[in-house]
């Protein structure tokens, strides 16, 4: 079936650090794929997304590419700031019949310490 | 504008007791409704998802079931409660042309003693 794996976490760094966040998945067909994000104590939010090989998703300086070669949609963000720490989470759609269904990886916490 | 919402935000109840999660949507009709778990430290498993009044499909057979009594209302329940159903409870939706991105609410904190 499909899935989707993530690096595992934590991962911690200093205000203003590169990030990256590995994400592969394994699945039939052309996925979907997603980022979200999760605040502490708060459901999940759409960050970003992406529907075909090599397209680039981007949102609040967080971007993924599409890698149908590699199978991967890596999460990378050229400065990070402390408001970013949060659970992020990897996902790709599952387009079956009926109601379109996610599959996640398990997340990634990201703390950012100033 | 399309907003979900869910209630209780927080909850403590013995083990062996009932549930009752609500979820609504609101500014959209039809939409498919889903719930999620999420245990502690762990990612989201997908228990219920549904694509209209009265129709219901099962991801895990377990101890809760979801009932879907209005177009935009989407309940989750247990008859009684086990230990192992203590998480944080989220609902989504699609709809319209975003059939392929799920928009979460705020989620349900329960707790069982």
């Amino acid at each position: 079936g499909n899935s989707v794996t993530q690096m595992e976490g934590p991962v911690t760094l200093s205000e203003e650090a590169f990030l990256t966040i590995n994400c592969t998945y394994t699945a039939t067909g052309y996925p979907s794929l997603f980022w979200y994000v999760q605040y502490p104590g708060e459901g999940l939010q759409l960050l970003l997304k992406a529907t075909k090989a090599d397209d680039k998703g981007s949102n609040k300086g967080f971007e993924a590419t599409y890698r149908k070669e590699t199978t991967s949609f890596h999460l990378e963000k050229g400065s990070v700031q402390v408001s970013d720490s949060a659970v992020y989470f990897c996902a790709l759609s599952d387009r079956g019949q009926g109601a379109q269904k996610l599959v996640f990886g398990q997340g990634t916490r990201l703390t950012i310490n100033p | 504008s399309q907003t979900i919402h869910q209630w209780p935000a927080t909850l403590v109840q013995p083990v062996g007791s009932p549930l009752s999660l609500e979820c609504t949507v609101e500014g959209t009709s039809n939409p498919n409704l889903y719930w999620y778990r999420q245990a502690a430290g762990r990612g989201l498993q997908l228990l219920f998802y549904s694509v209209g009044i009265g129709q219901i499909s099962s991801e895990v057979p377990q101890n809760l079931s979801a009932s879907r009594p209005q177009d935009r209302q989407f309940i989750l329940s247990s008859k009684k409660l086990l230990l192992s159903d203590s998480g944080f409870y989220l609902c989504a939706f699609t709809s319209g042309s975003l059939l392929d991105t799920q928009y979460f609410g705020p989620g349900t904190r329960l707790t069982v003693l």
